[in-house]
């Protein structure tokens, strides 16, 4: 199994810039994650997919972000435009089952900067 | 919804030491409760979890507790190895019992030769 595969891994970018992060989810898993790390936050939910319908994106800082999923084997969490302050990691994660207690798994991350 | 509160922050112990990592959460329906091991530069992955109807569970050096009066759970690892340091997570459902997971602030654990 190949894991939860995510793109591009690394990405520097000017603000005002738009920005695609890609996200592949394991085969078979029908719950896809959003989250970011930053320093000062933690690890943030930002949206939650289940069977590619968006289920919560509460997490979501503002309306510059948007996330979608048009089949089971691809997402795109986009930022237009960017800004600095979005620097962080975005990771993609997976899940078998959208009910409580079934493994998350994470991909490697993908590392945002933004000046 | 869920808040999940994580303690300590950081932890600095000598190699062959325990290690403690303790958490509680806000939400009394929370069923599962997992912990996630952060290497530098790595992704977070699932080391052990628990689910809400045992008290503990083992695996090898590491060991879960939780509490469901109190509403905390705990991460123990003994005989402490310099390659368990790491930035160690705890996480609990959000409300509404999908597998969304709010995540504590994370504790970070240096194990010294």
């Amino acid at each position: 199994d190949a894991g939860v595969i995510q793109s591009p891994r690394h990405e520097v970018t000017e603000m005002g810039q738009e920005v695609t992060l890609r996200c592949k989810p394991i085969s078979g898993h029908n719950s896809l994650f959003w989250y970011r790390q930053t320093m000062m936050r933690g690890l943030e939910l930002l949206i939650y997919f289940n069977n590619n319908v968006p289920i919560d994106d509460s997490g979501m800082p503002e309306d510059r972000f948007s996330a979608k999923m048009p089949n089971a084997s691809f997402s795109t969490l986009k930022i237009q435009p960017s800004e600095p302050r979005d620097s962080a990691v975005y990771f993609c994660a997976s899940s078998g089952q959208q009910f409580s207690g079934n493994t998350i798994y994470f991909g490697e991350g993908s590392w945002l900067t933004v000046v | 919804g869920e808040n999940v509160e994580q303690h300590p922050s950081t932890l600095s112990v000598q190699e062959g030491d325990s290690a403690v990592i303790k958490c509680t959460y806000s939400d009394s329906a929370s069923n599962y409760f997992p912990w996630y091991k952060q290497e530098l530069g790595k992704r977070p992955q699932l080391i052990i979890d628990i689910r809400s109807n045992v008290g503990e569970k083992k695996d090898q050096r590491i060991a879960v507790t939780l509490n469901k009066t109190a509403k905390h759970f705990s991460l123990h690892i003994t005989e402490t190895q310099p390659e368990d340091s790491a930035v160690y997570f705890c996480a609990a459902p959000k409300s509404g019992g999908y597998n969304k997971l709010i995540f504590g602030a994370g504790t970070r654990l240096a194990v010294h030769p």
